[in-house]
Parts: C-alpha cells; sequence; structure tokens
C-alpha cells in the first residue's frame, strides 16, 4: 500500500508570509498531483507534476517534485486569505488494471487578513 | 462542459439502513472512481469503474459495491449503514490521468 504523509496537518498565517507544504512517501509515483478543496466542494486539481526534479509555478504557488519522484512540496509566496482551503497531494499508482489515486491527509491552510 | 454532477448532495440514514449514490461524469469521461472523505482518515479510494467494469478496487467490506452504466453514470451503494459511513462520498471522472471531482454527498448515519 503506498502511503503519502503530508504536513503540516494545519497551518494558520497572516496574510503576507510564506509557507512550504510537505508530502512525502517511501513509494515511487507515476505523476504526483495537487489539489486545493475548499468547504461543500469536491477537490480541484491545481496541478500535476510529472518527472522527477520538475519545478511548476502557477502565480505564487511553486511545486516541486522530488529527484526520486516520492515527494514534493508546495510553497506559496505571499499568502492571501483567498489561498485559505484543504490543499491535498495525490500519488497516481499505475496499473496494469488501472490506475487510482493515493491522497495524503491534507494540510488545512487558513490565511488571517 | 457540464461538470460531474453527484446526488444527492445531502443524505440522512438510520443504522442499517442501504443507500444509493448517484454520479454523472463529465461528457466523454468513461473512468468513474469514488472516494470516502472523513476528517479521520482523509480521503480513501473506493473503487474505479471504466466502460460499466469495475476496474479497481480499494480496502472497504463488501457493503460497498457500484456499477456503472452504459452511458457511464455510475451508482454505489452502501448496505447496512454503520455509524462510520458517515462521510463525504466523492465521485471523479478522468478522460486520462487527471480526475475531475464532484461536489460530494454529504452522508449521515444516525
Amino acid at each position: 500500500t503506498q502511503l503519502l504523509e503530508q504536513s503540516p496537518q494545519f497551518l494558520s498565517i497572516q496574510e503576507g508570509e510564506n509557507l512550504t507544504v510537505y508530502c512525502n512517501s517511501s513509494s515511487v509515483f507515476s505523476s504526483l498531483q495537487w489539489y486545493r478543496q475548499e468547504p461543500g466542494e469536491g477537490p480541484v486539481l491545481l496541478v500535476t507534476v510529472v518527472t522527477g526534479g520538475e519545478v511548476k509555478k502557477l502565480k505564487r504557488l511553486t511545486f516541486q517534485f522530488g529527484d526520486a519522484r516520492k515527494d514534493s512540496s508546495l510553497h506559496i509566496t505571499a499568502a492571501q486569505p483567498g489561498d485559505t482551503g484543504l490543499y491535498l497531494c495525490a500519488g497516481l499508482v499505475e496499473e496494469t488494471s488501472g490506475s487510482r489515486l493515493t491522497f495524503g491527509e491534507g494540510t488545512q491552510l487558513t490565511v488571517n487578513p | 462542459k457540464a461538470g460531474v454532477t453527484q446526488t444527492p448532495r445531502y443524505l440522512i440514514k438510520t443504522r442499517g439502513q442501504q443507500v444509493t449514490l448517484s454520479c454523472s461524469p463529465i461528457s466523454g469521461h468513461r473512468s468513474v472512481s469514488w472516494y470516502q472523505q472523513t476528517p479521520g482518515q482523509g480521503l480513501q479510494f473506493l473503487f474505479e469503474y471504466f466502460s460499466e467494469t469495475q476496474r479497481n478496487k480499494g480496502n472497504f467490506p463488501g457493503r460497498f459495491s457500484g456499477r456503472q452504466f452504459s452511458n457511464s453514470r455510475s451508482e454505489m451503494n452502501v448496505s447496512t449503514l454503520e455509524l462510520g459511513d458517515s462521510a463525504l462520498y466523492l465521485c471523479a471522472s478522468s478522460l486520462s490521468t487527471v480526475q475531475y471531482f464532484g461536489p460530494g454527498t454529504r452522508l449521515t448515519v444516525t
């Protein structure tokens, strides 16, 4: 069973601060996806990283995939209240029978104005 | 294109009852996956259907079952409900490896 550990579980910061969320595993994944979920809604995909060492930027969000494709990080610069939400990392495992996503437990981020 | 829709959005059931949840995928998507989300366990994979066949299954008891119809719409059923089945049930459809989630069905078992 592939497990993904996310840290921290909870993060409360002030507007303008920077933060990093980590997603670690002992397993190798085909790709790693980051989602954000808001209350009452399903997760929405932010980014997919596929290549070891890959870095992707989405405005103030920077995503990095570890060289060994076992871990990833999400860095947010100058956080804003609109960034508040549950951030989930998910590793994709592709099997002959199909593919499945294994999710981390999530990081609940609160950005206070 | 319309997104993934799930019905009902909220449901309250009593222990021992059964429940059926419905999911309509994005048009053209043939794969539908189901997940259970709880505060303690996070998002856990239930099963995946592709072209009316169950292609992958998570580690849940046999009380949890599903099916997919020829139009790719999917249903999941939980029989003999337990208090611990209270959760947000999410459905996701996909064309490749990217999954698009619906808003979920909030099930409360009393």
